[in-house]
């Protein structure tokens, strides 16, 4: 168990739906990632959260947003579902600029189980 | 950008024997972070081993070591006395230490391992 909470396990909805996913990093975890895992696109980075604050932004669609709020879980809302929006999201967690530590320790992501989204 | 590759999309190996898996990465920085994840059916990423670029000693974790080469920008995996349960999706992982793609996980393609009884 990575101490990382993805819910749901799996959505299914449909074209043109808006879905919310949940993650709840592990204790004392400053920062939260989000991936997109397709088939054809493999492992994607979305966006990353730090402390609350949004810090970097991959390749999100303008449809999905996300937030962390002050508990440090996160939300990514994903808007105007299309067929190619179906996969697996992860969120992942990582200690990253808090006090103490190897450094390296400090910057592994450990990862949730993921949220198998089916638009239909 | 960074970009992570993985040349074989699928790895066989028989059970109590040892096998390689391959990456290589693109890189200008000269300190970053290198991972290696496990994907089993149950689709969980589990982190296998890492690396500190600025560390020339490779890496080890009981079974699973890596070749690490930095000048050649390669990071190998090596799975020794191979189980059944190390049957999965291994992703090899690049991970910056600064500038804007600091913190993000650039990921290869992925190399599925069968491990045969």
């Amino acid at each position: 168990d990575s101490g990382v909470t993805q819910t749901p396990k799996h959505l299914i909805t449909a074209t043109g739906q808006r879905v919310t996913l949940r993650c709840s990093p592990r204790s004392g975890d400053l920062s939260v990632y989000w991936y997109q895992q397709s088939l054809d696109q493999g492992l994607q980075f979305l966006i990353h959260y730090y402390n609350g604050e949004e810090r970097a932004k991959g390749n999100i669609l303008e449809r999905f947003s996300a937030q962390q709020f002050p508990d440090l879980h996160s939300e990514l809302n994903l808007s105007s579902l299309e067929l190619g929006d179906s996969a697996l999201y992860f969120c992942a967690s990582s200690p990253d600029g808090t006090s103490g530590g190897a450094r390296l320790a400090k910057n592994i992501q450990y990862f949730g189980a993921g949220t198998r989204l089916s638009v239909l | 950008a960074q970009t992570v590759t993985q040349s074989q999309p699928e790895m066989s190996v028989q059970e109590a024997e040892t096998v390689t898996l391959s990456c290589t990465y693109d890189t200008s920085e000269s300190d970053y972070y290198l991972f290696w994840y496990k994907q089993p059916p149950s689709r969980q990423m589990i982190l296998v081993i890492r690396q500190e670029a600025y560390k020339q000693q490779n890496a080890t974790e009981n079974r699973f070591s890596v070749n690490f080469q930095k000048a050649a920008k390669s990071f190998s995996l090596k799975i020794s006395d191979s189980q059944l349960g190390d049957a999965a999706m291994y992703f090899c992982a690049y991970r910056a230490i600064g500038g804007t793609s600091y913190g993000k996980l650039t990921f290869g393609q992925g190399t599925i391992l069968t491990v045969h009884p």
